[in-house]
């Protein structure tokens, strides 16, 4: 049984460039939260989707970023035009449920903007 | 604004003491959960605690909620090297559940 699987891993872009991050959600999952992580600090949410809708995106910046969770494939998060402060670790959760249920984190995929 | 706060930020002990790191948070919430992330790696998920459950067992590990007093602790008895990583508590708010996280506790277990 996966867990929740991120690729890639690691992602180096130049500042101006797009960079797609992908998750797959543990199997019987459908619900997904993306979060981002500063070196030495928690971890900040950014939205939260299910299966093609959008619930949550209170924690998302309104320029450059979005985020899909199709019916089929894995979720995505897009930035467009990286800059250097989006350098970060960006990890990926899935649940089975949206309350009250454990969410369990993908490896992570770590940006560099150079 | 940070809702879950660790305490201490900080802590080294000897391999067989037990640890004990602390969580307080400012609102009310559904459910508390504990994470570990090694250095550079992903988050691995503990316990989750209710709102309504009062302390909760895994192993070595022992997680109590107070919510009276906005609080949790997380103790993990017989400490060993491998248990050398930062540990979060996040909380789970409102329909959406989007965990809030604190900064964590850096435990660093010397063998």
């Amino acid at each position: 049984n996966a867990g929740v699987m991120q690729n890639p891993r690691h992602l180096v872009r130049r500042r101006g460039q797009e960079a797609r991050l992908r998750c797959s959600p543990m199997k019987g999952h459908s619900h997904v939260y993306w979060y981002r992580q500063l070196p030495e600090e928690g971890l900040k949410f950014m939205v939260y989707l299910q299966k093609e809708n959008i619930i949550d995106e209170s924690g998302m910046p309104k320029e450059r970023f979005s985020a899909e969770f199709p019916k089929e494939g894995p979720s995505i998060l897009r930035i467009q035009q990286v800059v250097r402060g989006d350098s970060a670790a960006y990890f990926c959760a899935s649940s089975w449920g949206a309350s009250g249920y454990e969410q369990y984190f993908g490896p992570g995929t770590r940006l560099t903007v150079t | 604004s940070q809702q879950g706060e660790e305490d201490p930020q900080a802590l080294s002990i000897q391999e067989g003491e037990n640890a004990t790191m602390n969580c307080s948070y400012k609102t009310s919430i559904n459910n508390l959960q504990w994470y570990r992330q090694n250095s550079g790696r992903g988050l691995v998920h503990l316990i989750l605690i209710r709102s309504n459950e009062r302390e909760k067992h895994s192993g070595r590990l022992r997680v109590t909620l107070d919510t009276s007093k906005k609080s949790s602790s997380l103790l993990i008895t017989a400490s060993r090297a491998a248990d050398t990583a930062s540990y979060f508590c996040a909380t789970g708010q409102g329909g959406s559940e989007k965990l809030v996280f604190g900064k964590g506790t850096k435990l660093t277990v010397n063998p």
